[in-house]
């Protein structure tokens, strides 16, 4: 079974703080994505990877950073966190394939509390 | 930009049947479809892809009408189990999964 696994399920920290978000997925998968949901809004994009030190921005980039440095782990950072960013997140991996051709396995989350 | 899915909520009665729909103003390659229950990660559906292709669950369809934009999907003779958040997510064309906002859909007994 492909398994991603999240470092943190709770997380709070203050407003300022550096915040670091870890991914780990099991099953050499290419693409990798960072995604926040927020009641009411769906899942929405922040960034995505599809190899080893590359990275896009998604629809909301802004506040955010990425780290992909091996290609089973994909890093969030939040340069100084705010209130605003509080908020479940997810990360998702999934094969290389044409055109959005292979399923998303999604993380477990980790609700961040931003205070 | 965003799919846009309807209904927001569905309650709906074991044995009835739901549709949910979702719709793009960008040409699309392909349609994710994702269940997700409370406190749990989403987990894949389906997937449609542009010229026909289907990959996922046997209990479940969908459509897409690649020239008009749209996803349906299509849950008959619903069970308690199928309550939950339903996400659709599109690929424009950019390798990006962008998803809706969710339906969520409650079964009663």
């Amino acid at each position: 079974d492909v398994k991603v696994t999240q470092s943190s399920r709770y997380l709070v920290k203050r407003t300022g703080e550096k915040v670091f978000l870890e991914c780990v997925q099991d099953m050499d998968h290419e693409n990798m994505f960072w995604y926040r949901q927020d009641p009411g809004l769906g899942l929405r994009l922040i960034y995505f990877s599809y190899d080893v030190k590359m990275k896009e921005k998604g629809d909301i980039p802004e506040g955010y950073s990425v780290s992909r440095e091996k290609k089973e782990r994909f890093s969030l950072i939040l340069e100084s966190a705010s209130t605003n960013q509080t908020s479940m997140y997810l990360c998702a991996s999934s094969p290389l394939g044409w055109r959005g051709s292979y399923e998303q396995y999604f993380g477990p989350g980790t609700r961040l509390t931003v205070t | 930009q965003q799919p846009v899915q309807s209904p927001q909520a569905v309650i709906l009665r074991e044995g009835e049947d739901a549709v949910i729909n979702c719709s793009s103003s960008k040409a699309l390659y392909s349609v994710h479809w994702y269940r997700q229950k409370h406190g749990e990660a989403p987990v894949f559906l389906m997937i449609l892809l542009k010229g026909g292709e289907q990959k996922g669950h046997e209990k479940i369809s969908a459509s897409f009408n690649e020239k008009k934009q749209q996803s349906s999907l299509y849950l008959t003779a619903s069970q308690l189990s199928y309550s939950g958040t339903y996400f659709c997510g599109t690929e424009r064309g950019d390798d990006k999964i962008i998803f809706g906002k969710g339906t969520r859909l409650h079964i009663l007994p």
